[in-house]
């Protein structure tokens, strides 16, 4: 099956600082790119829709300046936490829409293994 | 506004059925996914429903009633390894919403 990966898995960093993760869809181009965060025990939440050489879409109460997202090819997808805070700290997934799905959806969806982000 | 709603905790027997419910009343509607999650790891593909009724697929089976703005996630045949998070997600005209997950205890 289509294979989406995220890099890093775990990255720590100190506050002030900034962090990219990147998402790679390996065997298949998306157009279509979605970021997500998830605090412990609680569900994901979408922060941002990312398309291939276009401006991401920010879900309300997403700041566009701290979390950057770029798109620059069809198979990779960056979100860069600037200035990280503790409060930063969080589980970032990526998730990948391939061109077509067979549940008939205009794409299936593939997640990335999750990045876990600790701001000291 | 959207909302998905799901029973924050459930706690079942092994061998036992269980059955995770999930409400929605979102903007748009493409599809609604089950999806499970282990602690630490990204969430795995169960199951996807469009149309009315139910889908089974193995021990797992998913129905949906798009009328009632329902569905829900049915588990036979319980086993330890069934012990996670499970999110109901709903594909709103083109992104994907998830619900606040429902995580399931099985003991022995």
């Amino acid at each position: 099956g289509a294979v989406v990966s995220q890099h890093p898995s775990r990255v720590i960093c100190k506050s002030g600082t900034s962090v990219k993760i990147e998402c790679r869809s390996l065997d298949f181009q998306a157009t279509t790119m979605f970021w997500y965060r998830q605090f412990p025990k609680q569900s994901l939440m979408l922060m941002a829709t990312s398309n291939e050489g276009s401006k991401a879409t920010y879900e309300q109460g997403v700041e566009k300046d701290k979390f950057l997202i770029n798109h620059a090819s069809l198979t990779l997808s960056t979100l860069t936490v600037t200035s990280a805070h503790p409060e930063d700290s969080s589980f970032y997934i990526c998730s990948a829409r391939s061109g077509g799905g067979e549940q008939g959806v205009t794409g299936e969806l593939f997640f990335g293994e999750g990045s876990r982000l600790t701001v000291l | 506004g959207q909302n998905i709603d799901q029973p924050t905790e459930m706690t079942a027997t092994e061998g036992a059925i269980v059955q995770i419910n999930c409400t929605y009343q979102t903007s748009g509607f493409n599809g609604l996914f089950w999806y499970q999650q282990h602690a630490g790891e990204a969430p795995t593909f169960l199951s996807y429903n469009v149309l009315d009724g139910l889908e089974e697929k193995g021990r797992f089976s998913s129905f949906l009633s798009r009328s009632k703005g329902y569905s829900y996630l049915l588990l036979k045949e319980l086993q330890m390894k069934d012990s996670a998070s499970y999110l109901c997600a709903v594909y709103n005209t083109d992104k994907l919403i998830f619900g606040t997950g429902t995580r399931l205890q099985v003991f022995p």
